[in-house]
This record gives structure tokens, C-alpha cells and sequence, in this order.
């Protein structure tokens, strides 16, 4: 059964600073991967998707990262902003959606 | 963990004909639920938002009509897809938030793949 790990489970930056938030998947055998954003209470906005064949995605200040063989995805956003705190979910798909544990980001001003 | 659960797995149907999905947390109470679907090599995207006793929030260019949503109790919410259309086809997946706890949790189901013929 694919299970799918993210680390950290919390993180706090200052304002202005890089990050990276990380995922592994235990099996290789994936449709796409992809990262979302949760806000309390509200439902999942979905930031990027990186289909199995490609490598990585780009939007605004995200890179994502897929390295399949290793089981394992990034997503790096560059010049942090209080309005990106938020928990950040990566979820693998093959024959049903697979969520990470989530990693909670505090970015203070 | 908690544990939600999606009924059916899959389900393959006639165009015009109208499906019920059902969503349930198993052992915690939600009193909100989440509808999404994802179309073959696209992202997983919010479809509604179901509150338990209240209508649901539909998200722009979801038609409320076609998707009823109905979250009669805190354990239930159902997405009934109304003339079902070979462009339906898709794989919905529900998500049940923890009513208590503040830990904003969402528990996702196992998803629903759907198939319009």
C-alpha cells in the first residue's frame, strides 16, 4: 500500500526567507503527483501537479520537484509571505488518491 | 485514524441516468465535508463545500442543479450527479472535516471513479 510522508510536520520562516517542504512516497508506481493548499475550514486549492513523466512544475514563486525513482517530491517557495501560511498536503495518485500528513508553514512578518 | 468512506468505488452508468455518491466518516463527527473531482491528467479541484443541515457552497462553474449535495447528518453527506453525461466521467473524492479538536483535519475518502457510457 503506497504511503506518503511529509516532513516537516511544522515549520515556522520569517518573512522573505526560501523554503522547502518535502514528500516520499514508498511506491514509485504513480499517475502524477500534486500539492495543495489547506486553510482552516476551508477546502484544498490545488497549486501544482506534475504528471509521472515530467520532472518538475513552476507557478509564481512554487517550484515542484518529482524524482520518481527515489520516491520523492519538493515544492520550494522562494521570498515567503505571511498570506502563505497555510498546511501544505502532497497527494500521490495511482488507483486512488494518497495524502501526505500534511506540513504546517508559519511565515512571520 | 479517523476513516472516511465512499460508496461506491466505482460505478459505470448509462448517459442520463443520475448516481449517488456517499461519503462517511466512520468515527468522528463532520460537520463539514468537501466534494472534489479530478478529470484524467488535470489537478484535484474543490468542487463544494457541504455544511451538515445548512445548503451546500458551490465552487464557480460547478452547477448546483446537476450536483446535488445533501449532508443530513454529521456522519453523511451524499453528491448525487443528475443526468449523468459522458463529460461526468471522472473520479470524485469527498473529504470530512473533525467537528471538534481545532485541528482543521481534513480525513479524505478513498475516492469515486465514475464512467458515463
Amino acid at each position: 500500500k503506497q504511503e506518503v510522508t511529509q516532513i516537516p510536520a511544522a515549520l515556522s520562516v520569517p518573512e522573505g526567507e526560501n523554503l522547502v517542504l518535502n514528500c516520499s512516497f514508498t511506491d514509485s508506481a504513480i499517475y502524477n503527483l500534486q500539492w495543495f493548499r489547506q486553510d482552516p475550514g476551508k477546502g484544498l486549492t490545488s497549486l501544482l501537479l506534475i504528471q509521472s513523466s515530467q520532472r518538475e512544475q513552476t507557478s509564481g514563486r512554487l517550484n515542484a520537484s518529482l524524482d520518481k525513482s527515489s520516491g520523492r517530491s519538493t515544492l520550494y517557495i522562494a521570498a515567503s509571505q505571511p498570506g502563505d501560511s497555510a498546511t501544505y498536503l502532497c497527494a500521490a495518485t495511482g488507483n486512488q488518491f494518497y495524502f501526505g500528513t500534511g506540513t504546517s508553514l508559519t511565515v512571520i512578518p | 485514524g479517523a476513516v472516511v468512506s465512499q460508496h461506491p468505488s466505482r460505478v459505470i452508468c448509462k448517459s442520463g441516468t443520475s448516481v449517488k455518491i456517499e461519503c462517511r466518516s466512520l468515527d468522528f463527527q463532520a460537520t463539514t465535508m468537501f466534494w472534489y473531482r479530478q478529470f484524467p491528467k488535470q489537478s484535484l479541484m474543490l468542487m463544494a463545500t457541504s455544511n451538515e443541515g445548512s445548503k451546500a457552497t458551490y465552487e464557480q462553474g460547478v452547477e448546483k442543479d446537476k450536483f446535488l449535495i445533501n449532508h443530513a447528518s454529521l456522519t453523511l453527506s451524499t453528491l448525487t450527479v443528475t443526468s449523468a453525461h459522458p463529460e461526468d466521467s471522472s473520479f470524485y473524492i469527498c473529504s470530512a472535516e473533525e467537528a471538534q479538536g481545532g485541528t482543521d483535519t481534513q480525513y479524505f475518502g478513498p475516492g469515486t471513479r465514475l464512467t458515463v457510457l
